[in-house]
């Protein structure tokens, strides 16, 4: 069973750029949630989508936003970049089911450098 | 509010040796899930082991154990005969009652073992 892909795995930008990183989860898993790794901050929430619907949003400004696809598949989307946004961005998906922990499987993330 | 607290930025372990890693949590509600998460440098957070609040048992998992003290909310990590692969940043996380991927994490301890 392929993990969670997240593409691309690198980029760089420029301030005032706005970028689009994408998420494909495990195959089944509905629930999509991306966090924001930075050294200073840490590991931090930014959304949950579950079929196609934002459940949960962290406390991050409106330039970040995300959606969710039919497929499940998520994008998040960051505009008017500053140089703060630098950092990893994780996406981790979920089975939902009841006999499950609840755990999140993470992909590899995408690294984003902004200049 | 939630909090993680992992008072251990760095530990050394010799290998085939044991190690504990710290986390106390601080949160009001009676059901919530406790999570270990290993992130090796290659940036993939792996999931190692959960526990529930309401588990008496401490959680098990190969060479992972969390030891779960609830009255002093702590849920360190066993690991058992460290592996030059251990090597890793090490996060303790928690999920507030019911399902959703709100996950609070904390700082992390990155382990190094020692040949």
């Amino acid at each position: 069973k392929a993990g969670v892909t997240q593409t691309p795995r690198y980029l760089i930008k420029t301030r005032g750029q706005q970028v689009t990183l994408s998420c494909s989860p495990i195959s089944g898993h509905r629930s999509v949630s991306w966090y924001q790794q930075t050294p200073g901050q840490g590991l931090q929430f930014l959304f949950e989508y579950f079929s196609e619907t934002q459940r949960n949003k962290g406390n991050f400004p409106g330039r970040f936003s995300g959606r969710q696809f039919s497929n499940s598949r998520s994008e998040m989307n960051v505009s008017t970049l500053e140089l703060g946004d630098s950092a990893l961005y994780l996406c981790a998906s979920s089975p939902e089911t009841s006999a499950n922990t609840g755990e999140l499987f993470f992909g590899e993330g995408s690294r984003l450098t902004v200049l | 509010a939630q909090k993680i607290t992992q008072t251990q930025p760095g530990m050394f372990v010799q290998e085939k040796e044991a190690v504990t890693l710290d986390c106390t949590y601080d949160t009001s509600d009676q059901s919530y899930g406790l999570f270990w998460y290993k992130q090796p440098s290659s940036g993939e957070m792996i999931f190692l082991i959960y526990q529930g609040s309401y588990d008496e048992q401490n959680a098990t998992e190969g060479r992972y154990s969390l030891n779960f003290q609830k009255a002093r909310k702590s849920a360190n990590l066993v690991i058992s005969a460290s592996q030059l692969g251990d090597s890793a940043m090490y996060f303790c996380a928690m999920r507030e009652r019911g399902y959703g991927q709100n996950f609070v994490f904390g700082p992390g301890t990155r382990l190094s073992v020692l040949p």
